[in-house]
């Protein structure tokens, strides 16, 4: 397996344009995690999913961020509209849901918004 | 919601071991202590999780206190790669769970 894929690996983008993030988890595994991570906050985690259902979006920052889960084999991170302060590194992750034994993460989008 | 607690900071020599502490003193009964690392613009790495008896894989060893209040993460023979940031993170096992990280230890190895 070629790991959990994210696209594009560097996103540079103008404030208020819409910015799309994506995730491919590795086949087999059921539940799917969103992070951003910047130098102020560190690591935060964002939304995630079990069975392409969202569990917990509580650490989204805004209205302006949104994530789907349409199959197993795929999901979204959108920004609508993007802002400066939305620069950072977003990772995604997935794993086993039913164990949690690991959590195998992408190697992130870098996000810059100027 | 911080559950662990780690120091910012450590230095370690190269070839020498490397034991990076953790405090959780809240843990329950059927939390798991995992811990990961993040080596500069990687993703986090999955290391090593255990409950209460100690744990050893080919990258590291956990030891977990009776009381299972604090643990450490040992390297036995630290290498120039093994600069990273390392997460203590305490969660349940089985079941639909977040996983959350806090601000983990820097670890530097030093030549």
């Amino acid at each position: 397996d070629a790991g959990v894929i994210q696209s594009p690996r560097h996103e540079v983008t103008e404030m208020g344009q819409e910015v799309t993030l994506r995730c491919k988890p590795i086949s087999g595994h059921n539940s799917l995690f969103w992070y951003r991570q910047t130098m102020m906050r560190g690591l935060e985690l964002l939304i995630y999913f079990n069975n392409n259902v969202p569990i917990d979006d509580s650490g989204m920052p805004e209205d302006r961020f949104s994530a789907k889960m349409p199959n197993a084999s795929f999901s979204t991170l959108k920004i609508q509209p993007s802002e400066p302060r939305d620069s950072a590194v977003y990772f995604c992750a997935s794993s086993f849901g039913h164990s949690n034994t690991e959590a195998f993460f992408g190697q992130g989008t870098r996000l810059t918004v100027v | 919601d911080a559950k662990t607690t780690q120091p910012p900071s450590m230095d370690c020599a190269e070839g020498r071991a490397a034991n990076l502490p953790c405090n959780h003193s809240t843990i329950s009964g059927n939390e798991y202590v995992y811990w990961y690392r993040q080596i500069h613009s990687q993703g986090p790495q999955y290391i090593i999780h255990g409950l209460k008896n100690n744990e050893t894989n080919e990258m590291a060893s956990l030891i977990i206190t009776e009381d299972r209040k604090s643990s450490t993460l040992i390297l036995p023979h630290a290498t120039l790669r093994d600069t990273a940031v390392y997460y203590c993170i305490v969660r349940v096992l089985q079941g639909a769970q977040k996983l959350v990280f806090g601000q983990g230890t820097r670890l530097t190895i030093n030549p």
